[in-house]
């Protein structure tokens, strides 16, 4: 049973380009949660999706990112207009029916 | 501000010892999950517990949920090198599981 994948593992970008984040969940979970990892930080909640529905998108910043659940394919995070502060790690979990989340091996971006 | 703190930020211990995390806040949770995450690699989920004050053992782990649902412990017996990485506790608030609020984690290293 494969579990969460994400891709690219890691990706580069210049600031001013556009960021795409993909997560895949695993078989049979439609919940899907996203959140970005910094050094000092910790891990922070983004948003969560079902099927092509957000459910909570609190944590998102209001401009540049957006994230998207469709019926056929994986969850995408898209960050546009990249800048130096959005580098980070992005996480993917996904859960069934709204209980434990299991984290994808997340997305290591690198805005230049 | 961080809704859950975790304590040690860091311990460095020897194979052999034993040793006791903690995870604390002022709020209640409904539940609270135990991640151990390794560099480059996203979050493992260890365990959840749900109940105040149940106690779930993992092999040489063992969780405790705090009789009023606002903390919890991890303790590990008889260290090992392969106990060492990054121990996150995360919390849910409300009657179902939405995001997570993640504590910064404890760093632990075991040396041979």
């Amino acid at each position: 049973n494969a579990g969460v994948m994400q891709n690219p593992r890691h990706l580069v970008r210049r600031r001013g380009q556009e960021a795409r984040l993909r997560c895949s969940p695993m078989k049979g979970h439609s919940h899907v949660y996203w959140y970005r990892q910094l050094p000092e930080e910790g891990l922070k909640f983004m948003v969560y999706l079902q099927k092509e529905n957000i459910i909570d998108e609190s944590g998102m910043p209001k401009e540049r990112f957006s994230a998207e659940f469709p019926k056929e394919g994986p969850s995408i995070l898209r960050i546009q207009q990249v800048v130096r502060g959005d580098s980070a790690a992005y996480f993917c979990a996904s859960s069934p029916a709204r209980n434990e989340q299991f984290f994808g091996p997340g997305t290591r971006l690198t805005v230049l | 501000t961080q809704l859950l703190e975790q304590s040690p930020q860091f311990l460095s211990i020897q194979e052999g010892e034993n040793l006791t995390v903690y995870c604390n806040s002022s709020s209640v949770f409904s539940s609270l999950q135990w991640y151990r995450q390794e560099p480059g690699e996203g979050p493992v989920l260890l365990v959840t517990v749900v109940t105040g004050g149940e106690v779930k053992k993992l092999k040489r782990l063992t969780f405790q949920f705090g009789d009023a649902r606002k903390d919890s412990s991890l303790h590990i017996t008889a260290a090992q090198t392969g106990d060492t990485g990054l121990y996150l506790c995360a919390g849910a608030q409300g009657s179902t599981l939405g995001r997570l609020y993640f504590g910064r984690g404890t760093q632990l290293t075991v040396w041979p």
